[in-house]
């Protein structure tokens, strides 16, 4: 099956700065692969995907980019701002399968 | 637009007590639905997930049961809790992209 790494487990950040979060996937086959941001308490939101045919997609001031050949994925958050402090979930899924497969997250933390 | 509701908020249990979390989606018709456990600051684990009604893929097997009994409901059983049942579950429902409930935060003490 699928198995998603995500590094760092935590990041500091200071505010204004740029983050950058890294997954790899292992399932050559994959090609949806979501952000979810989940705040303190509350349920994971999407906040940006990527389709296997694209290469990169900006929304704002967050960015994905991926890289099939060498099956990684990275999320980009430039000019952070305090509300950004979250945990952020990378995942990924095949066409025909059901189910995402997430990586174990990372704590982001933006120093004011 | 789509929109999941699941109920209770937040609950707190005996151990040994039954468990029934609900979870219902308006909108769509025949989504994708899956139950998610969350320890405290971990990450997200898929318990079930079913593709149409009565129809049920378990990921851990455990003391947990899910049921599908309409097409944009799907319930989550436990006839015992344990101990290490606490944590916050989430439901999820997609079409292709997927997209979480509120959660209900469930305590066994």
């Amino acid at each position: 099956g699928e198995n998603v790494e995500q590094h760092p487990s935590t990041l500091s950040v200071q505010e204004g700065d740029s983050a950058v979060i890294k997954c790899t996937y292992s399932d050559s086959a994959s090609n949806y692969f979501p952000w979810y941001k989940q705040e303190l308490g509350k349920r994971p939101q999407l906040i940006i995907d990527i389709r296997s045919n694209v290469g990169e997609k900006k929304d704002q001031r967050i960015a994905v980019t991926l890289n099939k050949t060498a099956k990684h994925f990275s999320l980009h958050i430039t000019e952070t701002q305090p509300e950004d402090s979250a945990v952020y979930f990378c995942a990924a899924r095949d066409f025909g399968n059901e189910k995402l497969t997430f990586g174990t997250g990372t704590r982001l933390t933006i120093i004011p | 637009s789509q929109t999941i509701h699941q109920w209770p908020a937040t609950l707190v249990q005996p151990v040994g007590s039954p468990l029934s979390l609900e979870c219902t989606v308006e909108g769509t018709s025949n989504p994708n639905l899956y139950w998610y456990r969350q320890a405290a600051g971990r990450g997200l684990q898929l318990l079930f997930y079913s593709v149409g009604i009565g129809q049920i893929s378990s990921e851990v097997p455990q003391n947990l049961s899910a049921s599908r009994p309409q097409d944009r409901q799907f319930i989550l059983s436990s006839k015992k809790l344990l101990l290490s049942d606490s944590g916050f579950y989430l439901c999820a429902w997609s079409e292709e992209t997927q997209y979480f409930g509120p959660g209900t935060r469930l305590l066994v003490l």
